[in-house]
């Protein structure tokens, strides 16, 4: 079964540079979200969006920006590196349903390093 | 925000003994789902439970919920070196909504 993709699979930056990464969702799937993990933490919610819609926004600094196109892949846009950005960013995807259920499949994350 | 907290922080147990990790979350919630992850790898989906649901299982997992008490267990019966992975319980409070997870537990299983 297809999964969720993300690219690319290993980054590393200097402080300052930019970043973009990326995210396929599972096909059918109308949602996207983002999420990062520092070393040794749980993940956090970065943004999402429904139908091409940003729908709910977490803890996402204000120098990354994230959108989702037409053919539902998303891009997570981060400026100004810095060193705490270092970090593992999961896209996950899942489909509403009426009925409640709301299983997110992970991708298998972009490990970006901030030198 | 942190959702809640799980414990233990580490588990260390024989291969073929049962693994038994809590999550204790503090809001209302309309699914608990579990996520296994290897080291500095993805998340993968063990299991949803919903609100309304007490218990549920999954091959050797066993999931229960207890709205009450905001808390859940999983239970890995006769566990094998494979399972050594940290394992994250995630929360959301409806349908569409992000997930807000544990701070995870650390489950070494040792052949």
């Amino acid at each position: 079964a297809a999964g969720v993709i993300q690219s690319p699979r290993h980054l590393i930056k200097e402080k300052r540079e930019t970043a973009t990464l990326k995210c396929y969702p599972i096909p059918r799937h109308d949602t996207v979200y983002w999420y990062q993990q520092g070393p040794g933490q749980d993940p956090q919610f970065l943004i999402s969006f429904y139908e091409k819609m940003q729908s709910d926004k977490g803890s996402i600094p204000d120098r990354f920006s994230a959108q989702q196109f037409s053919d539902y892949h998303s891009e997570l846009n981060m400026s100004s590196l810095e060193l705490g950005d270092s970090a593992l960013y999961f896209c996950a995807s899942s489909r509403f349903r009426t009925s409640g259920g709301n299983e997110q499949f992970f991708g298998p994350g972009t490990r970006l390093t901030v030198l | 925000s942190q959702q809640g907290e799980e414990d233990p922080q580490a588990l260390s147990i024989q291969e073929g003994e049962n693994a038994t990790m809590n999550c204790s979350y503090k809001t209302s919630i309309n699914n608990l789902q579990w996520y296994r992850q290897n080291s500095g790898r993805g998340l993968v989906h063990l299991i949803l439970i919903r609100s309304n649901e007490r218990e549920k299982h999954s091959g050797r997992l066993r999931v229960t919920l207890d709205t009450s008490k905001k808390s859940s267990s999983l239970l890995i019966t006769a566990s094998r070196a494979a399972d050594t992975a940290s394992y994250f319980c995630a929360t959301d409070n409806s349908g569409n909504t992000p997930l807000v997870f544990g701070k995870g537990t650390r489950l070494s299983v040792i052949a």
